[in-house]
């Protein structure tokens, strides 16, 4: 099956370090940029960057540029993205997706999703 | 950073009407737009791409026009399970901003 599954729900305190994962299988995971989106809570989607897997090419919005690190194991076809100090305002659920191709670069295969909750 | 206007964020329908949500683009996009749709709890789902191109497995009822600036999804019998949360996302240039989100609610 075709699926992207993600590391699970974390709660950690503002200051600490975290690493959640996204581990794509049933297709060739080299071959296929993975993105994230933030979610607040009651919010909308928030395009947050991209990498490509194959060779670890990574593109940020602005927005998150310098605030997260996202990279990939393409040895173990998981997606990483990661905060060095979480504030209280990076609560969110936090997806990783698929982009389709070069010509169509939406996304059309999800994770579900990791809630990650940072309060003191 | 290409900025992308939803309207309207609400929309209250009823099972069977036709419904139309706009999404306006900062800058010329060509068709480079998808459109998905959310329900609570869960991922978003690819419902339309390049515009107007329907992913498989959509029902036809679903449709996507426009090009360039503005854009439109169209409903057009409203099923129960359509009420949701609807975003466009510009796919031109990077980053690759979404819209602010339609929420379609039973009136």
């Amino acid at each position: 099956e075709v699926q992207l599954v993600q590391s699970g729900a974390e709660v950690k305190k503002p200051g600490e370090s975290l690493k959640i994962s996204c581990k794509g299988s049933g297709y060739s995971f080299t071959n296929y940029w993975i993105g994230w989106v933030r979610q607040m809570p009651g919010k909308g989607l928030e395009w947050m960057g991209i990498i490509y897997p194959g060779d670890s090419d990574t593109r940020y919005s602005p927005s998150f540029q310098g605030q997260v690190t996202i990279s990939a194991d393409k040895s173990i076809r998981t997606a990483y993205l990661q905060w060095s100090s979480l504030k209280a305002s990076d609560t969110a659920i936090f997806y990783c997706a698929r982009i389709w191709n070069d010509g169509v670069q939406a996304f059309d295969l999800w994770g579900q999703g990791t809630m990650v909750t940072v309060s003191s | 950073v290409i900025w992308m206007t939803q309207s309207p964020s609400l929309l209250s329908a009823s099972t069977g009407d036709r419904v139309t949500i706009s999404c306006r683009v900062s800058q010329g996009i060509s068709s480079y737009l998808a459109w998905y749709q959310q329900k609570p709890g869960k991922a978003p789902e690819l419902l339309i791409y390049a515009a107007s191109t329907l992913q498989s497995g959509v029902p036809s009822r679903f449709s996507g026009s426009g090009s360039g600036t503005d854009f439109t999804l169209t409903i057009s019998c409203l099923q129960s399970e359509d009420f949701a949360t609807y975003y466009c996302q510009q796919y031109y240039s990077f980053p690759y901003t979404f819209g602010q989100g339609t929420k379609l609610e039973i009136k």
